[in-house]
């Protein structure tokens, strides 16, 4: 059983389209995250979610907007889709403190 | 800001030789951990490492940190081609443990 999964592995859409990427995670963790790996591997944070509550929003357009409806949920969704917006988005979980447990990724390409 | 940022970029070896890739920081942490991300895939943990350790073992890694020059070290012994992956170091800085800052990663091909 895949610890997290996400889907879909790859999504090709145009500029301006809205577009959403699901995770789950059956790890029991209560901590889950957005991460965003641009096409030179910088992998950096977007959003972290601990038991269902906002606690790291790190200065992404409000373009994108996460939603976890339970803990072993978190959702991304991502609306008027710019080019810069291509890159590849991992979910992620972990205990508080431990080591993060990776989805593989979704592969986002806006045209 | 990236946190962490690794050196070198890139690494080739041959199977059997020992890859030693470094990472650097700029801000005190609480830990330090260490992922093998592989080609068109999710990363992975392999160790972590503790502001108040200095050196950590797993299997064929070896894990060092210098809290007071901000920097760590992974080696890989014996490499084999099944070590091709990039490797990113991770900082949990203070009490924002759940912020974990990436470097941009070293690549490393180990060759036949």
């Amino acid at each position: 059983d895949t610890a997290v999964s996400q889907t879909p592995k790859y999504l090709v859409t145009q500029m301006g389209n809205d577009k959403s990427i699901k995770c789950e995670q059956n790890l029991g963790h209560d901590t889950m995250y957005w991460y965003k790996q641009d096409s030179k591997k910088f992998l950096k944070i977007m959003f972290s979610y601990n038991n269902k509550e906002l606690i790291i929003n790190e200065t992404v357009p409000n373009r994108f907007s996460p939603k976890s409806p339970d803990k072993a949920h978190l959702n991304l969704h991502i609306n008027s889709l710019e080019l810069g917006d291509s890159a590849v988005y991992f979910c992620a979980s972990s205990r508080p403190g431990g080591e993060l447990f990776f989805g593989e990724g979704s592969r986002l390409t806006v045209l | 800001s990236q946190q962490g940022e690794e050196d070198p970029q890139a690494l080739s070896i041959q199977e059997g030789e020992n890859a030693t890739m470094n990472c650097s920081y700029k801000t005190s942490i609480n830990n330090l951990q260490w992922y093998r991300q592989n080609s068109g895939r999710g990363l992975v943990h392999l160790i972590l490492i503790r502001s108040n350790e200095r050196e950590k073992h797993s299997g064929r890694l070896r894990v060092t940190l210098d809290t007071s020059k901000k920097s760590s070290s992974l080696l890989i012994t014996a490499s084999r081609a099944a070590d091709t992956a990039s490797y990113f170091c991770a900082t949990a800085a203070g009490d924002s443990w759940g912020k974990l800052q990436f470097g941009a990663g070293t690549q490393v091909v180990v060759t036949p």
